[in-house]
């Protein structure tokens, strides 16, 4: 069985730094997409950036950018320039190509210090 | 122990029919999230409950989508008179309450993969 596992529960950077949260996932598929959510107070899930298995290239949208390492079932996350209204609760999630099974992390509370 | 467990796994019905979905959270969370995943889309959130507070049933996306929650225990996703685009991966959560403090984290359960024909 899939499993996602974020081994930090709880993160604090500076405003304009980067921090990176980290994600490792164990699977046997070859094929399936990785996710990562932040679920800020109003509870809704925004999507922060997608990466399907068979691409290489790192995603990257604006701020927020992964390193995924395919061999160690690795996809972490980084956010450059933090910003206060990053603060929230992220997730990471997994998404089998096969029988679309989604299985998230338990989060990682990522805190924005002024 | 037993995590978050979701029936049924999977669902295929007509349109125009009604669906329940179940979701057993893990015994002494109070805290439960429904949310809903369509193909190709991100996931949304659809209805949070916590103990015995009024439902936060700010995602809910008509009025034909209702959930219920009996104190602490199980709750009851209906989708009345479905239509295809209900077609999605439908998720419960279940978390103790956090504080400001402290983040109680979300446990997951497999999902309902719901099939509108």
């Amino acid at each position: 069985a899939q499993t996602v596992t974020q081994s930090q529960p709880e993160m604090s950077v500076q405003e304009a730094e980067t921090v990176t949260l980290s994600c490792t996932y164990d699977t046997s598929e070859s094929d399936y997409y990785l996710f990562w959510y932040k679920q800020p107070p109003s509870r809704q899930m925004i999507l922060v950036i997608r990466q399907e298995a068979y691409k290489q290239q790192n995603a990257t949208e604006n701020r927020f950018s992964v390193n995924f390492q395919k061999a160690a079932k690795s996809f972490s996350l980084k956010i450059s320039d933090s910003q206060l209204g990053d603060a929230a609760m992220y997730f990471c999630a997994y998404r089998s190509a096969v029988d679309d099974k989604i299985i998230f992390g338990k989060g990682t509370r990522l805190h924005i210090l002024p | 122990g037993a995590g978050v467990s979701q029936s049924p796994s999977n669902k295929v019905t007509e349109k125009g029919k009604d669906v329940e979905l179940r979701c057993d959270p893990i015994s002494g969370h109070t805290a439960l999230y429904w949310y809903r995943q369509r193909l190709g889309q991100g996931l949304e959130f659809l209805i949070y409950f916590q103990g015995n507070s009024a439902p936060d049933k700010s995602g809910l996306p008509s009025d034909r989508f209702s959930a219920e929650r009996t104190g602490e225990s199980v709750s009851t996703l209906t989708i009345q008179r479905t239509q295809q685009e209900d077609s999605a991966v439908y998720l419960c959560a279940s978390s103790l309450v956090g504080d400001r403090f402290q983040e109680q984290p979300q446990h997951f359960g497999d999902g309902t993969r719901l099939s509108i024909l």
